[in-house]
This record gives C-alpha cells, sequence and structure tokens, in this order.
C-alpha cells in the first residue's frame, strides 16, 4: 500500500478536463513537504511533469497544472489530447520515514 | 543534454547480489545527488535510497538497509546500485534518477532508461 493515495484511473474524452488527486498525511504534504508529479508512457521511465507543487519543466504543455493545499494535491490536465494516455504519479517526502515517497498511480484512458 | 545511460537486464537466483550501473553524461556528477527508484511488477514506484557523490555519503530507506550499496566512479561519470540477499520480491525495474535540488525531498528531473532485474530460481 503506498503512502501517497491516488485514484487507480481517470477517463475522459479528447478536450475534456480531468484531474488526478493525491492524498497525504500530516507527516508528509501536511507537513509542508512539495509534491511532484510524473508522467509513464508504456515502456518508458517517469518523466518529471509538476515539480513544486505547481511548476512545469521547461517543454510540459500548459494544458497540466499542479495544485496542493493541506494534505491533498492534483493534477489536472485540461485539453486531455491523445498523447496524455499514460500513467500518472505523484511523489513528495515522508519525515517519518525519512525517505521520499510516491502515490500508488493513476491510468489515464482517453475515450 | 543531461543522458543517464542504466546497464542491461538481469537475471539471478534467490540470495544471489545483483550490481546495476549508471553512466551519466552533460553534467557534473558531483554537482548533483543521485537516487534510485524501482518499480514493481504491479507498477509501485519504491524509493530506495540516495547518494551524494561530493561528500562521499549515501543513505537508504530503512526497508533495504543492510543489503543496498550504492557507489560511484567519478573518472567515468558513472554511479552503481549493489542489492545483495535478493529474493522474488526484488523482482521489478531499477531506475536511477538524478534529484533536481541536492535535497532528500527533491523532485527527480532525469531517469535512466530502467534496468528490468528478474529473481527466480
Amino acid at each position: 500500500q503506498s503512502v501517497l493515495t491516488q485514484p487507480p484511473s481517470v477517463s475522459g474524452a479528447p478536450g475534456q478536463r480531468v484531474t488526478i488527486s493525491c492524498t497525504g498525511s500530516s507527516s508528509n504534504l501536511g507537513a509542508s513537504y512539495d509534491v511532484h508529479w510524473y508522467q509513464q508512457l508504456p515502456g518508458a521511465a517517469p518523466k518529471l511533469l509538476i515539480y513544486a507543487n505547481t511548476n512545469r519543466p521547461s517543454g510540459v504543455p500548459d494544458r497540466f497544472s499542479g495544485s496542493k493545499s493541506g494534505t491533498s494535491a492534483s493534477l489536472a490536465i485540461i485539453g486531455l489530447q491523445a498523447e496524455d494516455e499514460a500513467d500518472y504519479y505523484c511523489q513528495s517526502y515522508d519525515r517519518d520515514l525519512s525517505s521520499s515517497v510516491f502515490g500508488g498511480g493513476t491510468k489515464v484512458t482517453v475515450l | 543534454q543531461v543522458q543517464l545511460v542504466q546497464s542491461g537486464a538481469e537475471v539471478r537466483n534467490p540470495g544471489a547480489s545483483v550490481k546495476i550501473s549508471c553512466k551519466t553524461s552533460g553534467y557534473t556528477l558531483t554537482n548533483y545527488y543521485m537516487h534510485w527508484v524501482r518499480q514493481t511488477p504491479g507498477q509501485r514506484l519504491e524509493w530506495m535510497g540516495i547518494m551524494n557523490p561530493n561528500a562521499d555519503s549515501t543513505s537508504s530507506s530503512q526497508k533495504f538497509q543492510g543489503r543496498l550499496a550504492m557507489t560511484w566512479d567519478v573518472s567515468t561519470s558513472t554511479v552503481y546500485m549493489e542489492l545483495s540477499s535478493l529474493t522474488s520480491d526484488d523482482t521489478a525495474v531499477y531506475f536511477c534518477a538524478r534529484g533536481m535540488w541536492n535535497q532528500r525531498f527533491s523532485a527527480f528531473d532525469s531517469w535512466g532508461q530502467g534496468t528490468p532485474v528478474a529473481v527466480s530460481s
């Protein structure tokens, strides 16, 4: 069982908005540690999508956005595209475990 | 550009060890922390440990303490991860991942392509 909780799957039609939640606790997101998001295409390594809650690395489309409040965070994909079909993971740090921790991953399906 | 290129797939018997390499390029090895992350067959990501090549220090997740060794060779810009006393639960894809900033709670901005390890008798 993962320390951070994500829904196993979300889906949407092209052009729609989908959101992925990431729920933690007082020892990670609630302790003010940042959340980061990764996109993993089939057979590939994870790719950094959002860092420090809301920031996009160079080259990441602006249809991806992140937010964080308290013990929860969200990744939004606005204007879903076929190439967004992938697995998405959230990551943070847990002070009790002294370890980086990940969510269980969310599979995004484009209908 | 930053590149991390890992060694190829491995098969091991239970009780054996495995050593994976991660050759870096496009940046100075000692300027960034390096992390190791594995992905289980169920697709779950697990953080394993962190190394600071500049300070000659490493730290492992409690789960792997005592059987995880992380080393590096500055002359070849290569880092290594060795996991010992393997069981079938160690069957996974192993990734090296560069820390975006030099803190334990960093994001990982570059990843190796992954090294599959299968543990089976």
